[in-house]
């Protein structure tokens, strides 16, 4: 399996701060096929289902605001959310979708200061 | 649009087997490239991919869980189900069934709102 660890486990901002996510996969993510890196990120506000936010590394879906940014490719991979606001609160988890089983970060919990 | 509802028992006891129902709208399971998937969450815990199936009947599971699993599908329906076979207190999570497109290998882009299973004696 794929293992995916993702750093920190938790963060404590103030809102309009820029925080960075962490997450490094075991095995390259990389399709040498289309180039493309199999690995997405999602917003889990409580109580709710997660929701997706980036694929393939760095693609935004349709909604999500332009101050989510993923970056990365092959191992090494970030989720940048700048000028932080306080809806934004939540916990965030990478996906790596290149093989099976597909297997999650553990999370980080992003905490206001 | 799609959406995805689960269902199931809520509560059910140790060594039994747990049944859930994934009803969705805004795509067919007979459609090249749709899929269904379930991902389970302990409460304040990580999530977990259990298992998968796909518009051409092609179904992936998890290792980790051997031989507990089933996943099907109801076309008609647009249902797909999940069973996990003698459950016990580890098994006690929120439940949630996604979609994928096998075109972008799979990621989730649509969840449910979960179920929450307690397998309590």
């Amino acid at each position: 399996d794929i293992v995916m660890t993702q750093s920190p486990f938790s963060l404590a901002v103030s809102e309009g701060e820029m925080v960075t996510i962490n997450c490094k996969s075991s095995q390259s993510l990389l399709s040498s096929g289309n180039q493309k890196n199999y690995l997405a990120w999602y917003q889990q506000k409580p109580g709710q289902s997660p929701k997706l936010l980036i694929y393939y590394a760095s693609t935004r879906q349709s909604g999500v605001p332009d101050r989510f940014i993923g970056s990365g490719s092959g191992t090494d991979f970030t989720l940048t959310i700048s000028d932080v606001q306080a809806e934004d609160l939540a916990d965030y988890y990478c996906l790596q979708h290149y093989s099976y089983p597909p297997t999650f970060g553990a999370g980080t919990k992003l905490e206001l200061k | 649009q799609v959406t995805l509802k689960e269902s199931g028992p809520g509560i059910l006891q140790p060594s039994h087997t747990l049944s859930l129902t994934c009803s969705f709208s805004g795509f067919s399971l007979s459609t090249y490239g749709m899929g269904v998937s379930w991902i389970r969450q302990p409460s304040g815990k990580g999530l977990e991919w259990l298992a998968s199936i796909w518009w051409n009947g092609n179904t992936y599971n998890n290792p980790s869980l051997k031989s507990r699993l089933t996943v099907s599908k109801d076309t008609s329906n647009n249902q797909a189900f999940l069973k996990v076979t003698s459950v016990d207190t580890a098994d006690t999570a929120t439940y949630y069934c996604a979609h994928s497109n096998f075109i972008h290998r799979g990621y989730f882009d649509y969840w449910g709102q979960g179920v929450m299973v307690t397998v309590s004696s």
